[in-house]
C-alpha cells in the first residue's frame, strides 16, 4: 500500500497570512495513464470531508483560488494564500492512482 | 445539484450485520462509480471499497480489514449504492461517507462529492 505522509500536523497560522501543507508519498503517484491522482480535501469541524483540489493542481468546482496545489512524483503542496477564518479545520492528501486509496494523517489548520 | 445522502446508521452488536444505503440525485448515476469511506471517531479518513459503472463491469475494490465481510452493490434503477457489512467488530464503529467517482483519464477514479454520512456503532 502507498503511505502518504503530511507535514506540519497542526498549524496555526494569522488570518490574512499565508499556509502551506506538504505531502508526501512512499511511491510515485504516476499513473500508467501519465495522470498524477492526487488530491487534498478540506473537512471543517462537523462537516464531512469536502474535495478541493485534483490530479495535484486543479481547483474543484466552486473552491477559491487562494486555494492552490502544486508537486509530482512523490512530494506535493497545498498552499492557502490568504488564510480567513472558514479554513480552519483539517487538510488530507489522498492518492487514487491505485487501490487501496490512501490518505495521510491530516493537517489542523486553526487561527493564531 | 448533486446530493448523497447515506442511511441506515446505529448502534449494532458485535458479529451482527448492517446495510448501509447512499441515495444518489442530480446526476446520472448509473454513469458513476461510487465509493464508501469511514472515519473513526476523532481519527482520520480510510477508504472501504469502490464499485465501478455496470459499463465497466460493475466490479468491485475492497480495504483488506473489510475485504470477506462487506460487499458493495448497487441499484441503478433507484440510484442507490449499497454497503452490506456482515460480522461486524467494534473496531467498525465509525462515520461511513459515500461518495460519486467520476472516471478519469483513461485509468482512475477520483471521488468528487461526498455525503454527510451516517454513523455506525459496534457495542455490545
Amino acid at each position: 500500500d502507498i503511505v502518504m505522509t503530511q507535514t506540519p500536523l497542526s498549524s496555526p497560522v494569522t488570518l490574512g497570512q499565508p499556509a502551506s501543507i506538504s505531502c508526501r508519498s512512499s511511491q510515485s503517484l504516476v499513473h500508467s495513464d501519465g495522470n498524477t491522482y492526487l488530491s487534498w480535501l478540506q473537512q471543517r469541524p462537523g462537516q464531512p470531508p469536502r474535495l478541493l483540489i485534483y490530479k495535484i493542481s486543479n481547483r474543484f468546482s466552486g473552491v477559491p483560488d487562494r486555494f492552490s496545489g502544486s508537486g509530482a512524483g512523490t512530494d506535493f503542496t497545498l498552499k492557502i494564500s490568504r488564510v480567513e477564518a472558514e479554513d480552519v479545520g483539517v487538510y488530507y492528501c489522498m492518492q487514487a492512482t491505485q487501490f487501496p486509496r490512501t490518505f495521510g494523517p491530516g493537517t489542523k489548520v486553526d487561527i493564531k | 445539484e448533486v446530493q448523497l445522502v447515506e442511511s441506515g446508521g446505529g448502534l449494532v452488536q458485535p458479529g451482527r450485520s448492517l446495510r448501509l444505503s447512499c441515495t444518489a440525485s442530480g446526476f446520472t448515476f448509473g454513469d458513476y462509480a461510487m465509493s464508501w469511506f469511514r472515519q473513526a471517531p476523532g481519527k482520520g479518513l480510510e477508504w472501504v471499497g469502490f464499485i465501478r459503472s455496470k459499463a465497466y463491469g460493475g466490479t468491485t475494490e475492497y480495504a483488506a480489514s473489510v475485504k470477506g465481510r462487506f460487499t458493495i452493490s448497487r441499484d441503478d434503477s433507484k440510484s442507490i449504492a449499497y454497503l452490506q457489512m456482515n460480522s461486524l467488530k467494534t473496531e467498525d464503529t465509525a462515520v461511513y461517507y459515500c461518495t460519486r467517482d467520476p472516471i478519469n483519464g483513461s485509468g482512475s477514479y477520483i471521488p468528487d462529492y461526498w455525503g454527510q454520512g451516517t454513523l455506525v456503532t459496534v457495542s455490545s
